[in-house]
């Protein structure tokens, strides 16, 4: 257990739909990653965001945004809906701003988009 | 185009063989993770190697950096079937907006008893 949560575990939807994935990082950790993972793209990392700021921008589709709370669980918002956007997306967490070290993962979101 | 290559893609190996996966790359970088994924788990980081030629031990798994520090390998002896599963590797770089970690594509390992 990293101590990492995500939530939903499986989402399952259609296209043009919206959908939002939640992740509560380890405690104490302050940076919050997130990362989509499909068969023929790999782990792409999409955003990261430090102490409620956004920090780091990736790969991430306008369609997509994300934030960080106060209490700095992490929410991605996934809209207009595209078959292409069926993968597992991951939430990573560490203690500090710095993105190069050990990342701690959660067990992923798989959403199927129909 | 990935910029870290990880060979080979897929592997079925039976229990007992050696393997060696690749993770290869034109760029340099100041670090280099290996992380392993189980299905339905997230990625967790077996080690990182920093320095150039860096070997690293853990069990039956050793990870070497190369000395240009564009890429690296692992090698599993006497495999074993709970050794299945993804193998992760990245690469931490730096540019003007800040520090990365670029993950490869994986190396999906069945090893058969």
């Amino acid at each position: 257990d990293s101590g990492v949560t995500q939530t939903p575990k499986h989402l399952i939807t259609a296209t043009g739909q919206r959908v939002t994935l939640r992740c509560s990082p380890r405690s104490g950790d302050l940076s919050v990653y997130w990362y989509q993972q499909s068969l023929d793209q790999g782990l792409q990392f999409l955003i990261q965001y430090y102490n409620g700021e956004e920090r780091a921008k990736g790969n991430i589709l306008e369609r997509f945004s994300a934030q960080q709370f106060p209490d700095l669980h992490s929410e991605l918002n996934l809209s207009s809906l595209e078959l292409g956007d069926s993968a597992l997306y991951f939430c990573a967490s560490t203690p500090g701003s710095s993105n190069t070290g050990e990342l701690f993962f959660g067990e992923g979101s798989r959403l199927t988009v129909l | 185009t990935q910029l870290l290559e990880q060979s080979p893609q897929f592997l079925s190996i039976q229990e007992g063989e050696n393997l060696t996966v690749y993770c290869n790359s034109s760029s340099v970088f100041s670090s280099l993770q290996w992380y392993r994924q189980e299905p339905g788990e997230g990625p967790v980081l077996l080690v990182t190697v920093v320095t150039g030629g860096e070997v690293k031990k853990l069990k039956r798994l050793t990870f070497q950096f190369g000395d240009a520090r564009k890429d690296s390998s692992l090698h599993i002896t006497a495999a074993q079937p709970g050794d299945t599963g993804l193998y992760l590797c990245a690469g931490a770089r730096w540019d003007n907006q800040g520090g990365k970690l670029i993950f490869g594509q994986g190396t999906e390992l069945s090893v058969k008893p």
